[in-house]
C-alpha cells in the first residue's frame, strides 16, 4: 500500500497569484486533514474531510482558502489571491477510525509554497 | 481548549546513551490518544509510537518508549541506545475521538552527537 502524496512538493509564486496542491490519502481511509506548519512550529490543524464531506475548517482558515474532496477520494487546496504570510509548508495526512491503527494519522511529504 | 507543552526546545544526546523527551498536556477528557512523531529535516513527518489512555502499560516500539503518566498529564519519549539517525525534530500530539484534528505540541530538536 502506498503512502499519502502531495503534489507540487515545492511551489513558488508571486503575490496575488492562485495556487492548488493536491492530495492522495492511502487509499482506505476515509479521513484526511490539511495543516499548516511554519519553521519551527508544529503543524496546525486547517481543516478535515470525512469520506467528500468537509466537517470542520479552522479559523485559520480565511475566506481565501477552500478545500475540496470530490468523491472522497483525493483533495485539493486552493489558496486564492496568496500573500507573504502564506508562505509555509501545508501538510496533507490520512487516517482510518477502526482496526488496530485507527486514529494514527499519516503524512504526506508536504508542499512547500513560498510567496514572493 | 487542548494544549500540549513540550518543555524542551532543543536536546542533544551521545550516540548509543538514552535520551528522554518531555510532553504534558491538558485536557478534560478520558477518552484519547498520544502520539509521538518525528520529523527529520526536510523531510517526511513519521509516527513513532502511540499510547491509548485507557491503557496502563506503557507503549513500546524497539528502542523508542513512553511513560505515560496520566495523573499529571504527562507524556514523555524515551530514546535508547540513539542512533545519527534518530536526529530530528519530535513532536509529541493529542488527539480525542470526537475531536479529530491532532494538536500538537512546539516540538523538539534532537541533535545526535558521534
Amino acid at each position: 500500500d502506498t503512502g499519502v502524496s502531495q503534489d507540487p512538493r515545492h511551489k513558488i509564486t508571486k503575490r496575488g497569484q492562485n495556487v492548488t496542491f493536491r492530495c492522495d490519502p492511502i487509499s482506505e481511509h476515509n479521513r484526511l486533514y490539511w495543516y499548516r506548519q511554519t519553521l519551527g512550529q508544529g503543524p496546525e490543524f486547517l481543516t478535515y474531510f470525512q469520506n467528500e464531506a468537509q466537517l470542520e475548517k479552522s479559523r485559520l482558515l480565511s475566506d481565501r482558502f477552500s478545500a475540496e474532496r470530490p468523491k472522497g477520494s483525493f483533495s485539493t487546496l486552493e489558496i486564492q489571491r496568496t500573500e507573504q504570510g502564506d508562505s509555509a509548508m501545508y501538510l496533507c495526512a490520512s487516517t482510518r477510525l477502526w482496526g488496530r491503527h485507527s486514529y494514527e494519522q499519516y503524512f504526506g511529504p508536504g508542499t512547500r509554497l513560498t510567496v514572493t | 481548549a487542548q494544549t500540549v507543552t513540550q518543555s524542551q526546545p532543543e536536546m542533544s544526546v551521545q550516540e548509543a546513551e538514552t535520551v528522554t523527551l518531555s510532553c504534558t498536556y491538558d485536557t478534560s477528557e478520558s477518552d484519547y490518544y498520544l502520539f509521538w512523531y518525528k520529523q527529520p529535516p526536510s523531510r517526511q513527518m513519521i509516527l513513532v509510537i502511540r499510547q491509548e489512555a485507557y491503557k496502563q502499560q506503557n507503549a513500546t516500539e524497539n528502542r523508542f518508549s513512553v511513560n505515560f503518566q496520566k495523573a499529571a498529564k504527562s507524556f514523555s519519549l524515551k530514546i535508547s541506545d540513539s542512533q545519527l539517525g534518530d536526529a530530528a525534530m519530535y513532536f509529541c500530539a493529542y488527539i480525542t475521538p470526537g475531536n479529530t484534528p491532532l494538536v500538537f505540541g512546539k516540538g523538539t530538536r534532537l541533535s545526535v552527537i558521534a
